[in-house]
């Protein structure tokens, strides 16, 4: 079982849909939590950190629940742009490295 | 703003051949971390230097090696190249100050023929 699990998708919605990602992570000593996005073929990028108390950026945003050991991405008002591979990622305690999710892959359509 | 540096963008190399790859990372920043990511894979950690030093290691098969220059650049080093071995690599940097904030390269893809 992988450490951070993501439903793969593909999530496919029209321009202006709101769309939600969630991820699940099995370390309960997991200290940091992040989203990156991972154009086809391109490097992972940071998205946005993932705190406790939940935190928006703009169309974005995360929620981070450690009793159920879950993460959500929420993208409001979805542009073309947006299609990518979303990645959830975790650092944990006493590490370093990022873990990654297996990716959820969003295509906005016209 | 400068970017993770890594060379060369694309490799072929055949079975059994040695690789190597470079990266420079972010000016000033002290930890560059390796990643692998196969076809339709998430990326997996391969190995981290903190300050010249090897911080942490993953899943790096034993063929591999790694180290990074005073300079701060690292280097991946890869023998006995197996076609399993064809996959993206990334490169990416930190400062120690904000480790999940890494930026990472634009990767070198491999491919073993």
């Amino acid at each position: 079982r992988k450490e951070v699990e993501q439903d793969p998708g593909p999530f496919n919605v029209p321009e202006g849909a709101t769309v939600a990602f969630n991820c699940t992570y099995s370390n309960s000593a997991s200290q940091s939590f992040f989203w990156y996005r991972q154009d086809c073929r391109k490097e992972p990028k940071l998205l946005m950190s993932v705190y406790s108390s939940g935190n928006e950026d703009g169309r974005f945003t995360a929620q981070l629940n450690r009793a159920s050991q879950y993460i959500s991405l929420l993208i409001r008002d979805s542009k073309l742009s947006d299609s990518a591979t979303y990645l959830c990622v975790v650092i944990f305690h006493g590490a370093n490295n990022l873990f990654f999710g297996t990716g959820t892959r969003l295509t906005v359509i016209p | 703003a400068a970017g993770v540096i890594q060379s060369p963008r694309h490799l072929i190399k055949e079975k059994r051949e040695t690789a190597t790859l470079k990266c420079y990372p972010i000016p000033r920043h002290d930890t560059v971390y390796w990643y692998q990511q196969g076809p339709g894979q998430d990326p997996q950690f391969l190995i981290s230097f903190y300050e010249k030093m090897q911080s942490d290691k993953g899943s790096i098969p034993d063929r591999f090696s790694a180290q990074q220059f005073s300079d701060y650049h690292s280097e991946l080093n890869m023998s006995s190249l197996e076609l399993g071995d064809s996959a993206l690599y990334f490169c990416a940097s930190s400062s120690r100050l904000a480790e999940g904030t890494q930026y990472f390269g634009p990767g070198t893809r491999l491919t073993v023929l």
